[in-house]
């Protein structure tokens, strides 16, 4: 049972524009989002959250933007740079719940930016 | 510098040994996780822990046992009884008993190659 999903396995996108991931999540008890980057042969990376509490979060060039009546997120990077690419992975949690405690993450999106 | 070191890198085993994975923080988290990735699959959950003396099986235990004896060290064993090992393992550890509000910090991870 797959409760974070992120059904684009691969994304292309050229420098300067707009990449945006999405992710789509069934537990309703998430509460806090989370996404990662990761490089080949390396542990994955934070880069930004976001609680239930808020619909959108910027740090810098990348913004995450919340749905909760959807259970749907998404990653906005702008302008994409070609330093971007790599696996972008969602994530979620709970603060109650069987989710406490540990994330749960999505398969994974390859984000690809090409000069 | 503060981290999460997971030793060795690559390890290769034979069908029905066991293996042992290291991993080590000095970030003075009390929270470690061990998780496991393969292609399409994003990462899974294997053990956690949230304090010493103390573990919790997440969605992919079985085949798995760890220990947690000291704070900086979470230690995996691969078992025999593991059907399909051949993976890469990531260790990861956060400050407080639950990953709400801290995310989690990542080794790079040991690939695993069983054959």
């Amino acid at each position: 049972d797959q409760q974070v999903k992120q059904n684009s396995p691969s994304l292309s996108v050229q420098e300067g524009r707009i990449s945006i991931l999405n992710c789509d999540y069934t537990n309703s008890m998430f509460d806090y989002f989370l996404w990662y980057k990761k490089y080949p042969a390396e542990g994955p990376t934070f880069l930004i959250s976001i609680s239930s509490i808020k619909d959108k979060n910027e740090d810098g060039r990348f913004t995450v933007f919340l749905n909760k009546s959807a259970k749907h997120l998404s990653l906005h990077i702008v302008p994409s740079q070609p330093g971007d690419s790599a696996v972008y992975f969602c994530a979620a949690s709970a603060i109650r719940g069987t989710s406490y405690g540990k994330l749960t993450f999505g398969q994974g999106t390859i984000l690809t930016v090409h000069p | 510098d503060g981290g999460i070191t997971q030793s060795p890198k690559y390890l290769f085993r034979k069908e029905g040994q066991n293996v042992t994975l290291s991993c080590e923080q000095n970030l003075n988290h009390d929270a470690m996780y061990w998780y496991r990735q393969d292609p399409g699959q994003g990462l899974r959950l294997i053990y956690y822990s949230q304090i010493v003396n103390d573990f919790q099986k997440g969605d992919i235990a079985e085949g798995y046992s760890v220990s947690r004896e000291k704070k900086e060290s979470f230690p995996l064993t691969v078992t025999s009884a593991q059907k399909n090992p051949t993976a890469f393992y990531l260790c990861a550890s956060s400050p407080s008993s639950g990953t709400y509000g801290s995310p989690l910090h990542f080794g790079n991870g040991t690939r695993l190659t069983v054959t």
